[in-house]
């Protein structure tokens, strides 16, 4: 069964422009949640979604922002980026939206900003 | 929230010694999980405890749980320089959420 995929792996962009980034789940997966990996502030929760809807979101400003696709597929945008927004970006896929549903990782997009 | 404080930060050990990395938590969660990281890749799941004294152990790594004590560790017996990665305990929060609260990992380095 193939992984977690995510899309592109490697990005830079320049401060003030916008990207999205991919994030393919283990088929038969619903949940899909993303985190943001920095050396600053280490591992830090974005959003999750299940059938389409934010569960939760993370403490991060609204430039950052998500949606979930009918295939269980999900993106992230960052808008307007600042230097601060590089770091690895994780997606991570669960069967549902249940607490013992264990979370499996993709391989990150890394995403530097200029 | 959630807080969860992983110690050392750094370790540094020979080939064939053993060491433990703590994990303390803030608050009551109801699984606790290690991943492994390697340079540049993304998480690989070891464990995942779910109740109190739970006992896992997988090859060279052992880890427990101790509800009582908000308190998890990760065992590392006879280490070997494969094992040279970084280490990251998390707690699901709390509420109905998937919301991984993670430690500032340990990085481990295995020296022949």
């Amino acid at each position: 069964k193939a992984g977690v995929t995510q899309t592109p792996r490697y990005l830079i962009k320049t401060r003030g422009q916008q990207v999205t980034l991919s994030c393919s789940p283990i088929s038969g997966h619903r949940s899909v949640s993303w985190y943001q990996q920095t050396p600053g502030q280490g591992l830090q929760f974005l959003f999750e979604y299940f059938s389409e809807t934010q569960r939760n979101k993370g403490n991060f400003p609204g430039r950052f922002s998500g949606r979930q696709f009918s295939n269980s597929r999900s993106e992230m945008n960052v808008s307007t980026l600042e230097l601060g927004d590089s770091a690895l970006y994780l997606c991570a896929s669960s069967l549902g939206a249940g607490r013992t549903d264990t979370q499996y990782f993709g391989p990150g997009t890394r995403l530097t900003v200029l | 929230e959630l807080k969860v404080e992983q110690n050392p930060l750094f370790l540094s050990m020979q080939e064939g010694k053993n060491y433990t990395i703590y994990c303390n938590y803030s608050t009551t969660s109801d699984r606790l999980y290690w991943y492994r990281q390697d340079p540049g890749k993304s998480l690989e799941s070891l464990f995942v405890l779910l109740s109190n004294g739970a006992v896992k152990q997988e090859g060279r790594l052992m880890a427990s749980l101790d509800t009582k004590a908000r308190l998890s560790t990760l065992h590392i017996t006879a280490a070997v320089h494969d094992l040279s990665a970084t280490y990251f305990c998390a707690g699901l929060d709390g509420g109905a959420t998937n919301k991984l609260i993670f430690g500032t990992g340990t990085l481990l380095a295995v020296q022949p």
